[in-house]
């Protein structure tokens, strides 16, 4: 069984540009969440989605979304880059039963704003 | 809210031996999960072992063994007969029971805990 896939692994940006983020989830799995890990703040988690509907949000600026698809996998956006946003982004993939809380990650996207 | 902190930024242990890497928690929920995650240079994160709070037991796989102390808010990760395998950042997460929207894909993490394990 497939794990759960992130495109591309490395990207680099400049600031100012907007940059869009893919997750694919193990089959099954209808919930797709997204975290960002820096050095400095460690992981944080930016938000939920579950069958197309965004369930939980984390305390980051507008300028972070995400959606998901008809088929579980999820995109997330980052638009008008700062060089803060340079991070590790994770996501990972469950049931999305409430009961079943175990997080399946993926290998992350690696994000550079120069 | 609740917060997680490991104390030790860095660990290290001999192949073999055994090592315990700390966490404590802040949390006014009863209903909770604790969970230790590891993260080897690949940066993909693999769950080692959860802890339902709700058990006293402490939970067990394999090598790898909690110390759960749930009044003193201590969730301890040890790891017996090391292996190089094992060296990885080690991250000490905490989930919400079933409370609803605010429990969804979310955990919360500690600083982590960076071991190297020593020919």
């Amino acid at each position: 069984k497939a794990g759960v896939t992130q495109t591309p692994r490395y990207l680099i940006k400049t600031r100012g540009q907007q940059v869009t983020l893919s997750c694919s989830p193990i089959s099954g799995h209808r919930s797709v969440s997204w975290y960002q890990q820096t050095p400095g703040q460690g992981l944080q988690f930016l938000f939920e989605y579950f069958s197309e509907t965004q369930r939980n949000k984390g305390n980051f600026p507008g300028r972070f979304s995400g959606r998901q698809f008809s088929n579980s996998r999820s995109e997330m956006n980052v638009s008008t880059l700062e060089l803060g946003d340079s991070a590790l982004y994770l996501c990972a993939s469950s049931w999305g039963d409430v009961t079943n809380e175990k997080l399946f990650f993926g290998s992350g996207t690696q994000l550079s704003v120069l | 809210a609740q917060t997680v902190t490991q104390s030790q930024p860095e660990m290290s242990v001999q192949e073999a031996e055994t090592v315990t890497l700390s966490c404590t928690y802040d949390t006014s929920e009863s209903d909770y999960y604790l969970f230790w995650y590891k993260q080897p240079p690949s940066r993909q994160m693999i769950l080692v072992i959860r802890q339902e709070a709700y058990k006293q037991q402490n939970a067990t796989e394999n090598r790898f063994s909690v110390n759960f102390q749930k009044a003193a808010k201590s969730f301890s990760l040890k790891i017996s007969d090391s292996q190089l395998g094992d060296a990885a950042m080690y991250f000490c997460a905490y989930r919400r029971g079933n409370a609803g929207g605010t429990s969804y894909g979310k955990l919360t993490f500690g600083q982590g805990t960076i071991l190297t394990v020593h020919p």
